[in-house]
């Protein structure tokens, strides 16, 4: 089972800024919080991934709580192209282990 | 930007027949998985293969399923007698210690 809570769907205005939340109350101290993202049918992109610090890419921005149990990923500016379902998984740190997919949050981006 | 290659794009079968779906890794990767999403439904992992063997293996990855890297760099994999629910997007993915990329994956439809 998928050990991260998302809402199942969010609106985000076109320019603004979509913060997307996830619970992962039972992360464990070796855990990643990865996040993904499926455009259509596509295959999941990679986005952004942290253990304990904030983290920033050209793509999007983590925040981690201080306790871990939950994060936030943040798309600055929201583009028509972001609208896709976003995944919040978290993975053991030893490479080789599998993704666990959930439901994810399915973010509409609107002119 | 590397990326992994899966061919066919889609692939239509008779019911009872074997299909063997291909995939190019990037190139410095060590670690492969094949994955699946049945239309409307999650991304559901299968199999993840590391130093020429199978590493995990999930419930869905049963006798019917195997996989192989034939020439040290194409991953495939093969499914023996298809049957109507294995109708789904495959996706191959490869990858490094800290995550890994998906390719635009495979449409297998069983008829």
């Amino acid at each position: 089972d998928a050990k991260t809570t998302q809402p199942t769907s969010m609106d985000c205005a076109e320019g603004r800024a979509a913060n997307l939340p996830c619970n992962h109350s039972t992360i464990s101290g070796n855990e990643y919080v990865y996040w993904y993202r499926q455009i259509h049918s596509q295959g999941p992109q990679y986005i952004i991934h942290g253990l304990k610090n904030n983290e920033t890419n050209e793509m999007a921005s983590l925040i981690i709580t201080e306790d871990r149990k939950s994060s936030t990923l943040i798309l600055p500016h929201a583009t028509l192209r972001d609208t896709a379902v976003y995944y919040c998984i978290v993975r053991d740190g030893n490479a080789g282990n599998m993704l666990t997919f959930g439901g994810g949050t399915r973010l509409m981006v609107k002119p | 930007e590397p990326e992994v290659t899966q061919t066919p794009s889609h692939q239509v079968t008779q019911m009872g027949q074997e299909v063997i779906l291909r995939c190019v890794p990037i190139s410095n990767h060590l670690y492969f998985y094949w994955y699946r999403q049945i239309l409307g439904q999650k991304v559901e992992f299968l199999v993840s293969f590391y130093n020429n063997e199978i590493s995990e293996k999930s419930e869905i990855f049963d006798d019917q399923f195997s996989v192989e890297r034939p020439d040290g760099s194409n991953f495939t994999l093969k499914i023996r007698s298809t049957k109507l629910e294995d109708s789904a997007m495959y996706f191959c993915a490869s990858g490094t210690l800290y995550g890994y990329t998906f390719g635009s994956g495979t449409r297998l439809t069983v008829v």
